[in-house]
């Protein structure tokens, strides 16, 4: 069975700072995708970025980027110039590629505030 | 394209009373799932479905029943509401199991109260 952490249940970060969310992970795949969604006030569920574990580049999306160690399993989240409209709650969720499912197993996610 | 969509939106139930939660989505995907949030907890997965007369428990399967007669549709089903159920809900859909470049599509969710 596969474990995802988010060990700090929220940051603040200052309008236009960089802030860096963490995660990590456990798995015996070798094989699987890794993501971050956003979730604002709104409730909805954003895709922010998305990473193929045997892809040893980082995945970018414009200011949110990821650090991707597979060998240590984590998965961290970097957002640059941070936007008041980054206020939300982030979550890291991950999902084997192996199997005929499209299970996601989601940590517990993060409040991010960004302060004005 | 309305996407995944979930209804109703908001619903409070009495202790032991019984209740569906729809979702349909447009899309023609093969996966469906149902999760639920709770405050500290993230999102844990009900039951899901890989097409449609094909159903399979997740995580958190106790007190949910679901059925996929059709791939549009994959409501969700509380026999006897407790309490504990106190949750919200969100239905998630994708084009092919098992593809992570296909990211899931969620719903709006639904808030479910249970007295």
């Amino acid at each position: 069975a596969q474990t995802v952490t988010q060990s700090q249940p929220e940051m603040s970060v200052q309008e236009a700072e960089t802030v860096t969310l963490s995660c990590t992970y456990d798995t015996s795949e070798n094989n699987y995708y890794l993501f971050w969604y956003k979730q604002p006030p709104s409730r909805q569920m954003i895709l922010v970025i998305r990473q193929e574990a045997y892809k040893q580049q980082n995945a970018t999306e414009n200011r949110f980027s990821v650090n991707f160690q597979k060998a240590a399993k984590s998965f961290s989240l970097k957002i640059s110039d941070s936007q008041l409209g980054d206020t939300a709650m982030y979550f890291c969720a991950f999902m084997a590629t192996t199997g005929a499912n499209s299970k996601l197993t989601f940590g517990k996610g993060i409040t991010l505030s960004v302060r004005p | 394209n309305a996407g995944v969509t979930q209804t109703p939106k908001f619903q409070v139930l009495k202790t032991g009373q019984s209740m569906t939660l729809q979702c349909a989505q447009d899309m023609n995907h093969e996966y469906m799932s149902w999760y639920r949030q709770d405050p500290g907890m993230g999102l844990r997965l009900i039951h899901y479905s890989v097409g449609a007369g094909i159903t399979d428990q997740g995580e958190v399967p106790n007190g949910y029943n679901v059925s996929r007669s059709t791939t549009e549709d994959f409501p969700l089903r509380l026999l006897s509401a407790a309490p504990s159920q106190t949750s919200v809900y969100f239905c998630a859909s994708s084009p092919l199991a098992g593809q992570g470049n296909q990211p899931q599509h969620f719903g709006d969710g639904t808030r479910l109260s249970i007295l």
